[in-house]
């Protein structure tokens, strides 16, 4: 079975702290990605990458950014947490979509 | 900007009863449709997937598809109570997804 592995569960961070959420893929998927969910708006897409060192913005990239250094491996970086970055968020990866993409056990993040 | 489309319920059915999830997209170009279960506080999972038009079973999960339509649909024939949770519809185009923004299931025991 496919693991995505994200690394904290629940995160509680400060205003203006800086995030760091890591997500750890164990197939070899040459796509990651990183959601929020928010109720009543959904999955909104931050962030994905299709290849090492290769991201692409998503529908809602602002205050975030993201880091893939090795194919497993893909950030995502909060430059400077607001209480409006308060969320579930979730990472996901796949060769290709028409496959479909696991999730991992989603990080939910309060800022306060 | 593509858009997927579900009923947003919530939808109640008593148990044994067959419960219906609808899904209507906007991008003529998409090429696979997926069914995810989330369960309260849990992450999506992938539990159907259909690429064809037509009827797609799997136990007693079963996915609709019609192109020309634009549609989808999930059928789920003899509701357990274990089967409340939000349904996402998920459209793939290229190496993207375009979820719904779900549809809340109870099962009435």
């Amino acid at each position: 079975d496919v693991k995505v592995t994200q690394s904290s569960r629940y995160l509680v961070k400060r205003t203006g702290e800086k995030v760091f959420l890591e997500c750890v893929q164990d197939m070899d998927h040459e796509n990651m990605f990183w959601y929020r969910q928010d109720p009543g708006l959904g999955l909104r897409l931050i962030y994905f990458s299709y290849d090492v060192k290769m991201k692409e913005k998503g529908d809602i990239p602002e205050g975030y950014s993201v880091s893939r250094e090795k194919k497993e491996r893909f950030s995502l970086i909060l430059e400077s947490a607001s209480t409006n970055q308060t969320s579930m968020y979730l990472c996901a990866s796949g060769d290709r979509a028409s496959y479909g993409y696991t999730f991992g056990s989603g990080t939910r993040l309060t800022v306060v | 900007q593509k858009e997927v489309e579900q009923n947003s319920g919530p939808l109640s059915v008593p148990e044994g009863a067959i419960a219906s999830l609808n899904c209507t997209y906007s991008d003529r170009g998409s090429q696979s449709f997926f069914w995810y279960r989330q369960y309260s506080g849990k992450s999506p999972e992938l539990i159907m997937f259909i690429y064809s038009n037509g009827d797609k079973e799997d136990g007693r999960f079963t996915a609709q598809l019609n192109k020309a339509s634009q549609y989808v649909s999930l059928l789920i024939r003899d509701s357990q109570p274990s089967d409340s949770a939000t349904y996402l519809c998920a459209v793939g185009t290229g190496n993207q997804f375009y979820f719904g923004t779900g549809t809340s299931l109870t099962v009435i025991p």
